[in-house]
Order: structure tokens, then sequence, then C-alpha cells
């Protein structure tokens, strides 16, 4: 059973930069994962921002970049607001028709 | 604009039947597959299936295999999820989501709460 990977929480300052991380029980992600983000503000439905590693959804601001860190995929947030205070959740593609959400990180601006 | 509006949602008994609707306006839905994605209370998010834009290829969640079927009716522009025997660990908000070329989930609905209790 493959295990996609979140850290549970993170903290950011506002104006800072934080770099959240999404990765595999076994094996590392690439590109091939097409790895997407999403933002998740409570009572609502996910927004997507990031897919296919790092192209932006349209209208997210390119302070949300992503990428491969090593053997993961990642989501930098750079000069943090704090309405950027969300769960974040990345997706795999693992082929054959199957996706794997992670577990989400809750992103706190203090 | 984009639009999917789920509905069906309510309280069911453990090992009865629901089924969930996404009504889709905005785009040519005939064009895409769709995919339910799932939200237990407090929890993360789970994918449960995808659909492909003709109906003919459907994939599932180890979790809800055989227990779940998706299909959609595209004269109507509409994404169904019939779920069977359910079980307590199947409550939460269901949502549907467009899929973009397999890459991702450009659009959600706003998701429609199913209650698995006796």
């Amino acid at each position: 059973q493959t295990v996609v990977t979140q850290e549970p929480s993170f903290s950011v300052s506002p104006g800072g930069t934080v770099t959240l991380t999404c990765g595999l029980s076994s094996g590392s992600v690439s590109t091939s994962h097409y790895p997407s983000w999403y933002q998740q503000t409570p009572g609502q439905a996910p927004r997507p921002l990031i897919y296919s590693t790092n192209t932006h959804s349209s209208g997210v601001p390119d302070r949300f970049s992503g990428s491969i860190l090593g053997n993961k995929a990642a989501l930098t947030i750079t000069g943090a607001q704090a309405d950027d205070e969300s769960d974040y959740y990345c997706v795999l593609y693992m082929g054959n028709g199957i996706w794997v959400f992670g577990g989400g990180t809750k992103l706190t601006v203090l | 604009q984009v639009q999917l509006v789920e509905s069906g949602g309510g309280v069911v008994q453990p090992g009865r039947s629901l089924r969930l609707s996404c009504a889709a306006s905005g785009f040519t839905f005939s064009t895409y597959g769709m995919h339910w994605v799932r939200q237990a209370p407090g929890k993360g998010l789970e994918w449960v299936a995808i659909i492909s834009y003709h109906g003919s290829n459907k994939y599932y969640a180890d979790s809800v295999k055989g227990r779940f079927t998706i299909s959609r009716d595209n004269s109507k522009n509409t994404l169904y999820l019939q779920m069977n025997s359910l079980r307590a660990e199947d409550t939460g908000i269901y949502y549907c989501a467009k899929d973009w070329e397999m890459v991702y989930f450009d659009y959600w609905g706003q998701g429609t709460l199913v209650t698995v209790s006796s």
C-alpha cells in the first residue's frame, strides 16, 4: 500500500518563505507522478494551486511555486501572508488510473 | 463558468446504499474525465474514483472497490456515485472534481455530506 507523506504541520512568519514536501513511503517522487497541490480552508472545497510539478493553476499568484527537491515534490510559498494559513494537500498519480493524496499539512502563519 | 453541484448525501444506516449525483455545467462535460474525492470529518482528502469521458474506463481506490460504482450520463451532464454496503468509515464530505488531462483536478464542487450511522 503506497503512502504519500506530508509534514502534519508547519509554521511560517508573515513575509517568510516555507517549503512543504510530498514524498512516498517507498521510492522517489518524480515528474511522472504529476504532483499537484491544493489549498483548503475550513468549510471550503479544495482550491488547485500547482499541477504537473510546477505549473500554476489559473489565478494562483507567483509566490506559490512547485518543484522536485531530492526525492520529493515540494510547494514553496514566498512572502507568506495571513490568508495563506490553510491546509495543503498534494496528490500523486500512481499509474493505472490510481491517485493518492497525502495526509495534508496544516500551515500556520504567525 | 464551470459549476459542479453535488447532491444525494444524507444519513444512512450501515450496510445500506446511497447514490450521489454531481450536476455539471459551464464546460463540455462529455469530453472530460471526472473524479470523486471524499473527506472524513477532520481528516484529509481521499481519492475515491475516476471515470473517463466516455464512461468506459473506471478506476477505484482499494477502500471502495467492489462496493462503489462511478458512472455518468453525458446526455444529462451528470456524474454519479452508487455506494453500496456502506460503512461508518465511509462518512464524510464527497466532492466531485473535473479531471484535466489525467494530470490534476481543476474544478471542484462544494461537496455533499454522507453520514453512515445506526
